[in-house]
């Protein structure tokens, strides 16, 4: 069975530091990752996702998730946060079969400090 | 265009009592999933529909919830004599096809308190 695990439910940074929330995954086949965003009162909005094209995915908001698959891994990252930024970011990885339901991890909330 | 929504956006309902969600998709998207959000927990599959096909009712909890899909359009979720383990948000997604890499888009939820 796949799965996604999330370090840190919490994380905070200053403006202008680097973001760096983790996930690590576990799955018998060849995963499909994704990260959400979901800002407070608001749907879940994607932010990047994997589809083994490429390791390095760039996605919105200056973004990116590098898939590593020694490490079992798809880090988020930012270089710079900015107080926008702060919202709920969930991890997570599509089951592979005849639904391809999304299986997430249990959320990071990123606090972005002044 | 027109994203995922979802009515009511709060519901506030008593211990037993019947409730129905709805979920617009975006026009054109031929899968819909319903998951629930219970807090400080990740999202949780309930269940799927795609076009024709059977649904897939695996993440259901008891048969107290179920959910119907006329076409491609409209999903209702309807939880039977609520209990308060219910209480959470149920978030309705679409996607165009039902890959494994087809972006799933999400709709606000619907934030569902039983007392």
């Amino acid at each position: 069975a796949q799965s996604v695990t999330q370090l840190g439910s919490h994380v905070s940074v200053s403006e202008g530091a680097l973001v760096l929330l983790r996930c690590n995954y576990s799955s018998s086949v060849p995963p499909y990752l994704f990260w959400y965003v979901q800002y407070p009162n608001q749907g879940l909005q994607l932010l990047l996702k994997y589809t083994s094209a490429a390791t390095l995915v760039k996605g919105i908001n200056g973004f990116e998730a590098e898939f590593k698959k020694s490490e079992t891994s798809f880090h988020l990252t930012k270089p710079s946060a900015h107080m926008s930024d702060a919202a709920e970011y969930f991890c997570a990885v599509s089951e592979s079969g005849a639904t391809n339901k999304l299986i997430f991890g249990t959320g990071t909330l990123l606090a972005v400090q002044p | 265009g027109a994203g995922v929504s979802q009515s009511p956006s709060n519901k506030v309902t008593e211990k037993g009592k019947d409730v129905e969600l709805r979920c617009d998709p975006i026009s054109g998207h031929t899968a819909l999933y319903w998951y629930r959000q219970r807090l400080g927990q990740g999202l949780e599959f309930l269940i799927y529909f795609q076009g024709n096909s059977a649904p897939d009712k695996s993440g259901l909890p008891s048969d107290r919830f179920s959910a119907e899909r006329t076409g491609e359009s409209v999903s209702t979720l309807t939880i039977q004599r609520t209990q308060q383990e219910d209480s959470a948000v149920y978030l309705c997604a679409s996607s165009l096809l039902a890959g494994p890499t087809d972006t799933q888009y999400f709709g606000p939820g619907t934030r569902l308190t039983v007392l």
